[in-house]
């Protein structure tokens, strides 16, 4: 069946500028996730999502940083004023949730951010 | 807060040879385990799970782990290695709460793994 899908794979954008990053999940996942990934700071969490709502955005850098999803369905990370720092791979994940359980996240192939 | 310790960053092996990635974990509750993989310009892919049950997990591609709670440890094993195993390793860890809500996953910062002809 389909991954999770997220554009655009590549982003060059320059500095101070806004971008946004979309995740579409796992039909029927009801959990979602932003990670990103860089050299120096590894595998980092950003915000996770449960139906529409966050009950963790702990991982946000700043308040440059936000995240909606609607529907329950489709995300967007949004990157406001853009630094040469946030250059990463932003990685999206989903997982199945029911019972008060969560499942195995699933990842999509990311999406490489480049701040000149 | 959990953290996740990989203590190889960089291991070199011939093929056939047997692999053990080591993975520890620091958390007072209990835990899911995972290993992640990386393949070369492909994205995260779940190579084993640990929910509860049986310590010692089975994945895919031959590869299995072990649970051993005294030691809050997760290492990764496997018996022969193949040049197509070259790639990337990430131990991964999240609470599993009584919440009733899912929880983020927290990495180790991963092991490359180099296999020789």
């Amino acid at each position: 069946g389909a991954g999770v899908s997220q554009s655009p794979s590549n982003k060059v954008t320059e500095k101070g500028k806004d971008v946004e990053l979309r995740c579409d999940p796992i039909s029927g996942h009801t959990a979602l996730y932003w990670y990103r990934q860089s050299l120096g700071q590894g595998l980092e969490f950003l915000i996770y999502f449960q139906g529409n709502s966050a009950p963790d955005k702990s991982g946000l850098p700043s308040d440059r940083f936000s995240a909606e999803r609607t529907g329950g369905s489709v995300s967007t990370l949004t990157i406001q004023r853009t630094q040469q720092e946030d250059s990463a791979v932003y990685l999206c994940a989903s997982s199945f949730f029911a019972g008060g359980s969560s499942y195995e996240q699933y990842f999509g192939p990311g999406t490489r951010l480049t701040v000149t | 807060a959990q953290s996740v310790s990989q203590h190889n960053h960089h291991v070199i092996l011939s093929e056939a040879a047997s692999l053990e990635l080591g993975c520890n974990y620091s958390y007072g509750g209990t835990v899911n385990l995972f290993w992640y993989v990386q393949y070369p310009g492909q994205h995260l892919q779940l190579l084993l799970k640990y929910f509860s049950g049986d310590p010692l997990v089975k994945g895919i591609k031959g590869f299995e782990a072990e649970f051993i709670k005294s030691k809050f440890s997760f290492n990764l094993r496997k018996p022969s290695v193949q040049w197509s195993d070259t790639a990337e390793y990430f131990c991964a860890v999240n609470p599993r709460p009584n919440t009733g809500t899912a929880s983020k996953l927290t990495f180790g910062t991963g092991t490359r793994l180099q296999v020789t002809l």
